[in-house]
């Protein structure tokens, strides 16, 4: 299995909800990563988790929550999102967090609008 | 100064043409130059790397880096409708943080 899965594909929630994204690799990757990228924009890192520990947080709005249950999945729980965060959420794994030239292997995303 | 510089295009080219796609960087600690490939509504894959300064081919593309320059290239030979994507110049400083750069959209004309 050499994908990362990313549920749902779309999501459309209120200002008021809380949500989830989901996000899993069976590749055996150490190292996941959620981006944000804005139509037309390059992808933005927001959190890098390191054999399932946050190591980075790119001051990420607290309304963004990240969590690491073991070293298959990813999720990042939503509350009280603004329509300007609105954009494609991209979930990325990579083989050893040390190692960044290895690449990274991203999901197709989940499109958020927040209405 | 941004770290990495790419024009974002769009570049329009007819099918079989040679396409040429740049970045500058302004870091030098950079080591490792990676190239992403994004499709329309899909995540960006892996395209290919090169390490230092030098070539890298891979089939119809190439890899280019002159760290003297702090310049980056990826040539597309005999250049495909499919090949119509965002192309995401992606060096890597020491530590496990890509630096994106804006992305250059490629549109291949049959």
């Amino acid at each position: 299995d050499t994908e990362v899965t990313q549920t749902p594909k779309h999501l459309v929630m209120g200002m008021t909800n809380k949500k989830s994204l989901k996000c899993e690799q069976h590749m055996g990757h150490r190292a996941m990563y959620w981006y944000k990228q804005k139509a037309k924009k390059p992808p933005e890192l927001m959190f890098v988790y390191s054999y399932e520990k946050l190591s980075i947080n790119e001051s990420v709005p607290s309304r963004f929550s990240p969590e690491c249950p073991n070293s298959s999945l990813l999720n990042l729980h939503l509350h009280a999102l603004q329509p300007e965060d609105s954009a494609l959420y991209l979930c990325a794994s990579s083989q050893d967090p040390d190692r960044a030239h290895y690449g990274y292997t991203f999901g197709s995303g989940t499109r958020l609008t927040v209405v | 100064q941004k770290e990495v510089e790419q024009d974002p295009g769009p570049l329009s080219v007819p099918e079989g043409a040679i396409v040429s796609l740049n970045c500058t960087y302004s870091n030098s600690a950079f080591q490792y130059f990676m190239w992403y490939r994004q499709y329309s509504r899909k995540g960006p894959e892996l395209l290919m790397y090169t390490y230092s300064s030098g070539n890298k081919e891979d089939g119809r593309f190439t890899a280019q880096v002159d760290k003297s320059s702090k310049y980056i290239s990826l040539f597309i030979r005999d250049s495909q409708p499919s090949d119509s994507a965002t192309y995401l110049c992606a060096p890597v400083p020491p530590g496990f943080k890509t630096i994106f750069g804006a992305g250059t959209r490629l549109f291949v004309k049959a």
